[in-house]
């Protein structure tokens, strides 16, 4: 049974065409992330919430955006794509806790991913 | 300097034969250490985590030095469903919840 669910799996959009790609997730993890991978490239991290909170990556441009309504659902919104946003976008979850004044994660596990064209 | 440095192959090998390659990482804090094995146009999925003693999982060995801070993976009588992108990806227990990936070795076994 799928553990981490993307949808869509294809998505082709305008360039400037307001784009959300969505996530969720039955594993009850406490933390989602948001990876953008290009071709022969690794994942870039966009993006991720410890529970509720947001924690943007530095080098993430202001065009993305991210909302998790819920502990099970997370949204990638991309306000105005362009041709450069082109890529796959792998939503993944893991179990992080804390322990002896450390936070510890355990395993990531991705989804499917969704791969995004932008005309 | 990257995080995580990879040998991006291709290494092409033929059915049977043992293939091997390195990942080395720059902060020697870094702590928890990963075999991601990705095929075309998929998800990154888990192969095997590296312990600090080593480990093998079947025809899969994984090494750690964290003296010269780099992970290898071997890979032993190659099958042809062996044929993917191997990511090296490295954790540091901090204040984050983040890891650092490798570009991915691409690894081709032919009949």
């Amino acid at each position: 049974d799928a553990m981490v669910i993307q949808n869509p799996r294809y998505q082709v959009t305008q360039f400037g065409k307001p784009v959300t790609l969505s996530c969720s997730q039955t594993l009850n993890h406490n933390v989602m992330y948001w990876y953008q991978q290009k071709s022969s490239q690794a994942p870039k991290l966009l993006f991720h919430y410890y529970d509720k909170d947001f924690n943007n990556e530095a080098d993430t441009p202001d065009n993305f955006q991210s909302r998790r309504p819920n502990t099970s659902f997370c949204f990638l919104d991309i306000r105005s794509p362009g041709l450069g946003d082109a890529a796959m976008y792998l939503c993944a979850t893991s179990f992080s806790f804390l322990a002896s004044g450390a936070n510890y994660q355990e395993t990531q596990y991705f989804g499917p991913g969704t791969r995004l064209l932008v005309l | 300097r990257k995080e995580v440095e990879q040998d991006p192959g291709p290494f092409n090998v033929p059915e049977g034969a043992t293939v091997a390659f390195n990942c080395t990482y720059s902060n020697s804090a870094s702590q928890s250490f990963f075999w991601y094995r990705q095929d075309c146009r998929k998800e990154p999925k888990l192969l095997m985590s590296v312990y600090s003693s080593g480990n093998e999982d079947g025809r899969f060995t994984a090494q750690l030095n964290r003296a010269s801070q780099y992970i290898s993976l071997l890979i032993r009588d190659s099958k042809l469903s062996d044929s993917a992108t191997y990511l090296c990806v490295v954790n540091s227990y901090s204040n984050d919840y983040k890891l650092s990936f490798g570009a991915g070795t691409t690894v081709t076994v032919r009949a």
